[in-house]
């Protein structure tokens, strides 16, 4: 298994690009959840998914978009790039939402300029 | 949205001491976990707690769900030089869908 996996792993942005961080997980996991790391204030979480063609908000999805048309995608859509989202995407999965093991992929560095 | 607090921000100890580090919470929460996270990586799960009171080992790291739902702590013993990282608490709402995270405490283990 390769576990979850993203794409890219560095993308550098100009303000108001749009542009489309990749996610898939081949462990057949329910839920996923895309997530921003910046310093100093550990990991929000952006948009959750607890199946296919479910999604959710979670606490800072302004300026994000997400679709889940399979159970092994969860791509994030940043609709038009700004400065304040610069940060680190991780991308997470579980088994289902009540499991709370959940595994995350490398990370997405994205800068906006 | 909800605040996990986690203390301390930041740890300088000797290789061979014990840590201890814990997260709190205003709100319940039904699990709690506790991350590692390496410079460049993605965080790597540690340790789930699913019940109020549970104690669990995975190795030489310990970590607790405190009674009232709204704390956890995390204990790792005789500490080495690849402890070094950042340990993330985290917590699941008891609805079941969303994930709160701590800002962390940064461990450096001196030789």
């Amino acid at each position: 298994n390769a576990g979850v996996t993203q794409t890219p792993k560095f993308q550098v942005l100009k303000t108001g690009q749009s542009m489309t961080l990749q996610c898939a997980q081949d462990m057949n996991h329910e839920y996923m959840s895309w997530y921003r790391q910046d310093p100093g204030m550990g990991l929000r979480l952006i948009h959750y998914s607890v199946g296919a063609g479910i999604t959710d908000q979670g606490e800072v999805p302004n300026g994000y978009n997400v679709s889940r048309s399979t159970t092994e995608d969860f791509p994030l859509r940043l609709l038009s790039a700004a400065p304040s989202q610069t940060s680190v995407y991780f991308c997470a999965s579980s088994y289902s939402r009540w499991q709370g093991e959940q595994y995350f992929g490398p990370g997405t560095r994205l800068t906006v300029t | 949205g909800q605040q996990l607090n986690q203390s301390p921000q930041s740890m300088f100890i000797q290789e061979g001491e014990d840590v201890s580090m814990n997260c709190t919470s205003s709100s319940i929460f039904n699990t709690w976990l506790w991350y590692k996270q390496d410079p460049g990586e993605g965080p790597v799960l540690l340790i789930a707690l699913y019940k109020a009171g549970e104690l669990t080992s995975n190795g030489r790291l310990t970590a607790q769900f405190g009674i009232t739902r709204k704390d956890s702590f995390l204990n790792i013993s005789a500490s080495i030089p690849s402890d070094v990282g950042i340990y993330f608490c985290a917590g699941l709402t008891i609805t079941g869908n969303q994930f709160y995270f701590g800002t962390g405490t940064s461990l450096t283990v001196i030789p």
